[in-house]
């Protein structure tokens, strides 16, 4: 399933510091992009998304990066907590009457105290 | 219940036998999904319903596998002569409508020995 490449596959990142997993794809006809949370022993959450109409969307510390002419988008995690210590998969999904989601092979984010 | 529900959360079976799995999605959610997680993978798509039928069955690897939704809430995933390949954690999510955002349950993980 080559349509979506995330990237890296592992992260260690400080205290405080700044996160960042980056998602290409191939497929034009995804319209919705959403980056999901997954801790060890749970299903996936919903972090945040983002549509093609805008280049970028901020909740908190979490901001996505959309960058349609390059088929890319990127998560960012501000003020990195250890608590954000998790697998981040990107998940676009196909517009119409399409309902899956094309998940990533996911990043293992590890922050350190 | 305030989530999707999952049973069983773990299940052993041996190859060749035949498991179900059931999902019980978030009350008054029309859409169900079921989705397939193997070791430090994303999850893959099997299969989504609206309502009580399936309206997209595309990612079923094969005949083995077969899931339904009769009354339009509870869904079970069924597989036949289980293999060892089939060993995974197995996904399943509901949304309210065919725009809302997945709500993803805590999974089942069958392990094929």
């Amino acid at each position: 399933q080559q349509q979506v490449k995330q990237s890296p596959q592992s992260l260690i990142v400080q205290k405080g510091g700044i996160s960042i997993i980056n998602c290409a794809y191939e497929n034009t006809a995804f319209d919705y992009f959403p980056w999901y949370q997954q801790f060890p022993g749970k299903g996936p959450a919903l972090l945040i998304a983002i549509r093609p109409d805008v280049s970028e969307k901020k909740e908190g510390r979490f901001t996505i990066s959309f960058n349609k002419s390059a088929k890319q988008f990127s998560l960012h995690i501000m003020d990195s907590q250890p608590g954000d210590s998790a697998t981040y998969f990107c998940a676009p999904r196909v517009g119409g009457s399409a309902r899956q989601l094309t998940f990533g092979s996911g990043t293992q984010l590890t922050v350190l105290p | 219940g305030a989530g999707v529900s999952q049973t069983p959360s773990n299940k052993v079976t041996e190859k060749g036998k035949y498991v179900e799995l059931r999902c019980d999605p978030i009350s008054g959610h029309t859409a169900l999904y079921w989705y397939r997680q193997s070791l430090g993978q994303g999850p893959e798509f099997l299969i989504y319903f609206q309502g009580t039928g399936a309206a997209d069955d595309s990612g079923l690897p094969n005949d083995r596998f077969f899931a339904v939704r009769p009354e339009g809430s509870v869904s079970t995933l069924k597989i036949q002569r289980t293999e060892r390949g089939d060993s995974a954690v197995y996904l399943c999510a509901s949304s309210p409508d065919r725009e809302g955002g997945y709500t993803f349950g805590s999974g089942t993980r069958l392990t094929v020995v």
